[in-house]
């Protein structure tokens, strides 16, 4: 079936250093959502990307779509505390539902 | 309501016991999903709806596993004769539109239900 892989697992960074969770999919997608979950919390959306070679910009973080539409990439530039959490991506799976990744735990050291 | 509401936000069962989880949705919004988060680890999908119809149900990972919706609002997830690996939050999400393959169609998710059995 569908798979969606991230990259790495976990990653553990000095806060004011750089943060890249890379996200792959078996299948090419028709758009890619991410998302944020913070410890204890619920995901949250951040971006979704539709386009092929899309690159899209929130503050420090930049989004990108690949060009083969299977794998995005998420980095986060100057990473701080409040960076903290797990980032998820999701692909659509069928019709209806968004099969999510595996994630990538993020742990900023301040 | 603001977002999603779920209840209740945290529950203790016994094994063998049956619980059910409640929903409510974002007001007006079509689509609806459960998913199932294990301590750690992702998100697993669980079950789909449009309206009061649920056209993916594929997730539901045994016939012990059920779920309706009513008034295309709210929704309950049942879980008969629950096992200690059915320990989980279970995340409640809803959108404005079904299906995934349209852009700007963002899933806004519940704050879950924490389940343990014990």
């Amino acid at each position: 079936g569908q798979q969606v892989m991230q990259i790495p697992q976990y990653q553990h960074v000095q806060e004011g250093e750089d943060f890249t969770t890379y996200c792959n999919s078996s299948t090419t997608l028709s758009n890619i959502q991410w998302y944020k979950q913070r410890p204890g919390g619920h995901p949250v959306f951040l971006i979704q990307l539709v386009k092929s070679g899309e690159v899209k910009k929130q503050k420090r973080l930049t989004f990108q779509f690949g060009e083969a539409k299977k794998n995005s990439s998420l980095h986060i530039t100057a990473t701080q505390t409040t960076d903290v959490g797990t980032y998820f991506c999701a692909g659509p799976s069928g019709t209806y539902k968004y099969i999510f990744g595996t994630g990538t735990r993020l742990k900023v050291l301040a | 309501g603001a977002g999603v509401s779920q209840s209740p936000s945290n529950k203790v069962t016994e094994k063998g016991k049956d619980v059910e989880l409640r929903c409510d949705p974002i007001s007006g919004h079509t689509a609806l999903y459960w998913y199932r988060q294990r301590l750690g680890q992702g998100l697993e999908f669980l079950i789909y709806f449009q309206g009061n119809s649920a056209p993916d149900k594929s997730g539901l990972p045994s016939d012990r596993f059920s779920a309706e919706r009513t008034g295309e609002s709210v929704s309950t997830l049942t879980i008969q004769r629950t096992q200690q690996e059915d320990s989980a939050v279970y995340l409640c999400a809803s959108s404005k539109r079904g299906g995934s393959g349209h852009s700007g169609n963002t899933i806004y998710f519940g704050e879950g239900s924490w389940l343990t059995v014990v």
